[in-house]
């Protein structure tokens, strides 16, 4: 599986938005950008995924860069229960097995 | 409710002793899989099953096991063979075969050996 490469922490202000990069530059043309956050001492819990496309759901918009080596999470609007670890991951496994990386720590602040 | 469900929330074991984590659930998902985390880190795969009475060792798997009689049951045994078993264990379950799905967790069970 393709490795990704992300911040260590970032912090943001509540009600912006708030823009989490990951750089995955060994993808493969079938393997899926997937994102994740765990709040603390929590299960993760599954955001959001794409293969080519931006996507958009309740939570969250997916960028892919058109050459697909990197990605950007975005939150509309930061609030304080978007404090947790988020992970980027890429997976070929036909199976979706995981792997997990230590993710990008995110403080929102008031 | 539909999810997934893991007992206990915290878990105490002494030294020498096996210990059995338990896994629920009732998504009708054919996946599952545990996972370790310890603090500060990512999670890393223990064991994952696709189907019942089969499952496949993980990236860690020595010193654990695991059972799938059950399509809704995937119980984690932590052996005494397992040299730091303290640690955040998570389960998970997905539907089926295929990139284009998510993973569910449970809560997580915290095992501390004392």
């Amino acid at each position: 599986d393709a490795k990704t490469t992300q911040p260590t922490s970032m912090d943001c202000a509540e009600g912006r938005a708030a823009n989490l990069p990951c750089n995955h530059s060994t993808i493969s043309g079938n393997e899926y950008v997937y994102w994740y956050r765990q709040i603390h001492s929590q299960g993760p819990q599954y955001i959001i995924h794409g293969l080519k496309n931006n996507e958009t759901n309740e939570m969250a918009s997916l960028i892919i860069t058109e050459d697909r080596k990197s990605s950007t999470l975005i939150l509309p609007h930061a609030t304080l229960r978007d404090t947790a670890v988020y992970y980027c991951i890429v997976s070929f496994d036909s199976w979706g097995k995981l792997q997990f990386g230590a993710g990008t720590q995110v403080v929102v602040t008031p | 409710d539909g999810g997934i469900t893991q007992s206990p929330k915290y878990l105490f074991r002494k030294e020498g002793q096996n210990v059995t984590l338990s896994c629920e659930q009732n998504l009708n998902h054919d996946a599952m899989y545990w996972y370790r985390q310890d603090p500060g880190q990512g999670l890393r795969l223990i064991y994952y099953s696709q189907i019942v009475n089969d499952f496949q060792k993980g990236d860690i798997a020595e010193g654990y096991s695991v059972s799938r009689e059950k399509k809704e049951s995937f119980p984690l045994t932590v052996t005494s063979a397992q040299k730091n078993p303290t640690a955040f264990y998570l389960c998970a379950s997905q539907w089926g075969q295929g990139l284009n799905t998510e993973a569910f967790f449970g809560q997580g069970t915290r095992l501390t050996v004392v």
